[in-house]
């Protein structure tokens, strides 16, 4: 089945204490990339991937990191968290980077952090 | 900044109604219109990619049409079912390389029985 998927699907950590949402897709996309949803704003692009150790900063990139070591997997890295970071995380992954293909998404990382 | 603008922001319809929605992004730079259905603890999924101008998409009861040259989409459903509630997001592609998709806000519908 295809499928993109993301764990954990929900975490509650501390300020400060590092960590890492994984992501795996098994449809030899190219293109991956991680979004956030907040209340009352749409979902905002934080990195994206074109391929294989090729990523690039989206709209609201600080305070993330990202890597893209082979091409099934984009984990999202928050080096020190902190409370305005959290938020409902999305992966996605489409098979080329136009605008022409559609998005998959996982199932979403609920992420609170205190 | 690139803006896309849905309405209404939520509606809550009696089963057997149809319903619209409306999505407005920017007219020039246009590439492609996506329409997701988002529904509660799910992962949002796609409905269309409209790439062309008067573009008319069909799924069942759910239809969309495009307009690029002023810069807006309707989401139409037809006979309203409960299995219907969910947010609809609508995400514009610039052909500006290295651009996102831009979602909007999303209509929140509420189908009731």
């Amino acid at each position: 089945e295809a499928q993109v998927t993301q764990n954990p699907r929900y975490l509650i950590t501390v300020t400060g204490k590092k960590l890492t949402v994984t992501c795996s897709q098994n449809m030899n996309h190219e293109y991956m990339s991680w979004y956030r949803q907040d209340p009352g704003l749409g979902l905002r692009q934080i990195y994206y991937s074109m391929n294989v150790e090729v990523t690039d900063k989206g709209d609201v990139p600080e305070g993330y990191k990202v890597s893209r070591k082979e091409k099934r997997n984009f984990p999202l890295i928050l080096e020190s968290p902190s409370p305005n970071q959290t938020s409902l995380y999305f992966c996605a992954s489409s098979s080329t980077g136009r605008g022409y293909t559609e998005a998959f998404f996982g199932q979403g990382t609920r992420l609170t952090v205190v | 900044i690139l803006n896309v603008e849905q309405s209404p922001q939520s509606l809550h319809v009696q089963e057997g109604d149809s319903t619209n929605f409306t999505c407005s992004f920017p007219s020039s730079n246009f590439y492609a219109l996506h329409w997701y259905r988002w529904e509660t603890a799910k992962s949002p999924e796609a409905l269309f990619v409209m790439t062309l101008n008067g573009d008319e998409k069909k799924k069942g009861r759910i239809s969309a049409t495009l307009n690029t040259k002023e810069g807006y989409s309707y989401l139409y459903i037809k006979g309203s079912q409960p299995e219907d509630s969910a947010t609809y997001l609508c995400a514009f592609s610039s052909n500006q390389a290295g651009t996102a998709l831009i979602f909007g806000k999303g209509t929140t519908l509420s189908v009731s029985s």
